[in-house]
């Protein structure tokens, strides 16, 4: 079992749709981190969690520690909002990330 | 936000041959840098763990003495690929924070690397 599950794999939606992206984890942590990735291979760290809700301009992330879930919404999705979006909880013994596989969104205009 | 620079940020080489990447914090100092590496369509996987003023520790299966790390100040890190062969080709990351556990971690935009 991945340490790190991510759903959905794949997610397409229309211009304007309300996205919601999901994490689950197996390993022990204080943190996590939601990246984005575009598709030139840049990654940006979008959240960094470590209780409760955060919100960014459109995007929303919230964690349950104690369920070791965290979710990522997207309100009024844009085309520049494609990208693949990377769950990353804090659970390195290094204090590295270990990372989902990704969910790769497609906002269509 | 905080910048990490990576250089080069796509190389192409022949077999055999050494490559060298640079990852530069620009504006903190990073005590602790992480090395990446993604092949496609596939998660990042930590490769080692830089540390300036001591030995990088690197994670099971990766080769230290190819894959050498030198973190020679709080601003540097370097990666080198020696006697590169073509299953190396990849995408390098790094990335690091001012403190790993409590603050966000900066990425460097990639170096993507292909052997001939």
């Amino acid at each position: 079992k991945n340490e790190v599950e991510q759903s959905p794999q794949n997610l397409t939606a229309q211009e304007g749709e309300f996205i919601t992206i999901n994490c689950s984890y197996s390993v022990g942590i204080s943190a996590l981190h939601w990246l984005q990735q575009h598709p030139g291979g840049g990654i940006v760290s979008l959240f960094m969690l470590s209780s409760g809700k955060k919100k960014h301009g459109r995007l929303i992330a919230t964690i349950n520690i104690q369920e070791k879930h965290s979710s990522l919404h997207i309100t009024a999705s844009h085309p520049r909002d494609s990208a693949v979006y990377i769950c990353a909880p804090l659970g390195g013994s290094q204090g590295n990330l270990i990372f989902g596989k990704g969910t790769k969104l497609s906002v269509k205009p | 936000g905080a910048v990490v620079s990576q250089h080069p940020s796509w190389v192409i080489c022949k077999s055999g041959t050494s490559v060298k990447i640079e990852c530069r914090s620009l504006d903190f100092q990073a005590t602790t840098m992480f090395w990446y590496r993604q092949f496609p369509k596939q998660s990042l996987m930590l490769m080692a763990t830089s540390n300036e003023g001591s030995k990088a520790t690197y994670e099971q299966g990766v080769e230290k003495d190819k894959f050498l790390i030198n973190h020679a100040s709080l601003t540097l890190s370097t990666l080198t690929v020696t006697s590169a062969h073509p299953e190396d080709s990849s995408f390098y990351i790094c990335s690091g924070g001012a403190r790993v556990y409590t603050d966000t971690q900066y990425f460097g935009p990639g170096t993507r690397l292909t052997v001939l």
